[in-house]
């Protein structure tokens, strides 16, 4: 099974918004409401930002929110900070049993 | 504090068997969905197992279903992954990570360190 499909990188200056969609099929994204989100800082462990399509886990900041259309998934970071600079990779449960990663999205605040 | 420490990574020959183990601690793991995440050196990151709370069903991607199988020792508090005929592409450094619920639906909200695993001929 295919990676869900990301854009390999996205860029913002401090204080903009961008979005990261997160495509997929409806055998994955567009078959539950299970898809998260995960930051990934350079040498560390992915944090989880995102569950359940658009839920913030507790001391994750508001500037964080996603978005579910049909197959698509979105991730939202408004009032970008070069703290926000990072990996972000959107992750879907299958109608397999599986759970499938996508690509992973390189975000770089200008 | 929830806390999660693999070991067991290094070396391993193509067509070999490594075990990676994960202690936990802070946390009653046999409630919560545990899971299996590797990346690839410089590459994305693939899932790789779950093992259900509450009960021991496993579940594999199709990359290693077969050759990897994820168990638990509720009285060591460890999450083990025993991985068999290794290939190649099985070089990553391999994640255990703690569901945020009973069910792996993909939200892993504590992570380890990660042990580096390296498959060679």
């Amino acid at each position: 099974q295919s990676a869900l499909t990301q854009p390999a990188s996205v860029s913002g200056s401090p204080g903009q918004s961008i979005t990261i969609s997160c495509a997929g099929t409806s055998a994955d994204v567009g078959a539950h409401s299970f898809v998260s989100w995960y930051q990934q800082h350079p040498g560390k462990a992915p944090k989880l930002i995102i569950y359940d399509v658009n839920n913030r886990p507790s001391g994750v900041s508001n500037r964080f929110s996603a978005s579910q259309s049909g197959n698509t998934a979105s991730l939202t970071i408004s009032g970008l900070q070069a703290e926000d600079e990072a990996d972000y990779y959107c992750i879907s449960y299958t109608t397999r049993d599986t759970l499938i990663f996508g690509g992973g999205t390189k975000l770089t605040v200008l | 504090e929830v806390q999660l420490v693999e070991s067991g990574g290094g070396l391993g020959q193509t067509g070999g068997s490594l075990r990676l183990s994960c202690a936990v601690s802070g946390f009653d793991f046999t409630s919560f969905a545990m899971n299996w995440v590797r990346q690839a050196p410089g590459g994305g990151l693939e899932w790789v197992s779950s093992i259900i709370g509450g009960a021991d069903g496993t579940f594999y991607a199709d990359s290693v279903k077969g050759r990897f199988t994820m168990s638990r020792d509720k009285s060591k508090n460890t999450l083990y992954l025993q991985m068999n005929n290794l290939r190649d592409e099985d070089t990553a450094l391999y994640y255990c990570a703690k569901g945020e619920r009973h069910w792996y639906r993909g939200s892993f909200d504590y992570w380890g360190q990660g042990a580096l695993v390296t498959v060679s001929s």
